[in-house]
């Protein structure tokens, strides 16, 4: 079975923080991606990644930036963490960029930004 | 702006009956649409697909029915089991593939046994 691990189920963190959000897939997956989840706002794109040191802007990029140095691994990385920030992220892989959109889920961090 | 519309927020069924949850989309673009599902404290899982090519795909329990003129699709879970409540995502997809996955608000969905 495909694993997408996300290295910290809950976090809280302080107004002003660096916050690192690891994720790791063991399938050889070229995609990776991080998404948010806010009710009502349903799943939003922060950033993906195609390949290794590559990396796209997603919808929402602003105060987010994104590291992959191994095609398994990709973070997310909070500047300055802010209370905006407070949210359940997701990571999420999939096979090449002409996938069908199938993705693979990690279990989710939720952040708490005080 | 949305490009894909979930605009019931929740659902109760009864156990037994049958579940429809809707999806509306705009961009006429989209060629692949998708459902996941959701649980709590966990991440989504796929669930069906269908290309625009069809107007149906059918996995056990679960179907999706899509209507391109309306740009509507549906899924529909007969019968309903109380392990079926969860929150249920409708994604859709353009031809660059998954880079563009748009999804849904979700639909809450509770199976009352």
């Amino acid at each position: 079975d495909v694993k997408v691990t996300q290295s910290s189920r809950y976090l809280v963190k302080r107004t002003g923080e660096k916050v690192f959000l690891e994720c790791v897939q063991d399938m050889d997956h070229e995609n990776m991606f991080w998404y948010r989840q806010d009710p009502g706002l349903g799943l939003r794109l922060i950033y993906f990644s195609y390949d290794v040191k590559m990396k796209e802007k997603g919808d929402i990029p602003e105060g987010y930036s994104v590291s992959r140095e191994k095609k398994e691994r990709f973070s997310l990385i909070l500047e300055s963490a802010s209370t905006n920030q407070t949210s359940m992220y997701l990571c999420a892989s999939s096979w090449t960029v002409r996938s069908t959109g199938e993705l693979f889920f990690g279990e989710g961090s939720r952040l708490t930004v005080l | 702006d949305q490009q894909v519309k979930q605009n019931s927020p929740s659902l109760s069924v009864q156990e037994g009956r049958i579940s429809i949850l809707n999806c509306d989309y705009t961009n006429s673009m989209f060629d692949y649409f998708l459902w996941y599902k959701k649980y709590p404290a966990e991440g989504p899982t796929f669930l069906i697909s269908i290309s625009s090519i069809k107007d149906k795909n059918e996995d056990g329990r679960f179907t999706v029915f899509l209507n391109k003129s309306a740009k509507h699709l549906s899924l529909h879970i007969v019968p309903s089991q109380p392990g079926d409540s969860a929150v249920y995502f409708c994604a859709a997809s353009d031809q660059t593939g998954a880079n563009n996955l748009f999804f849904g608000t979700g639909t809450r969905l509770t199976v009352i046994p």
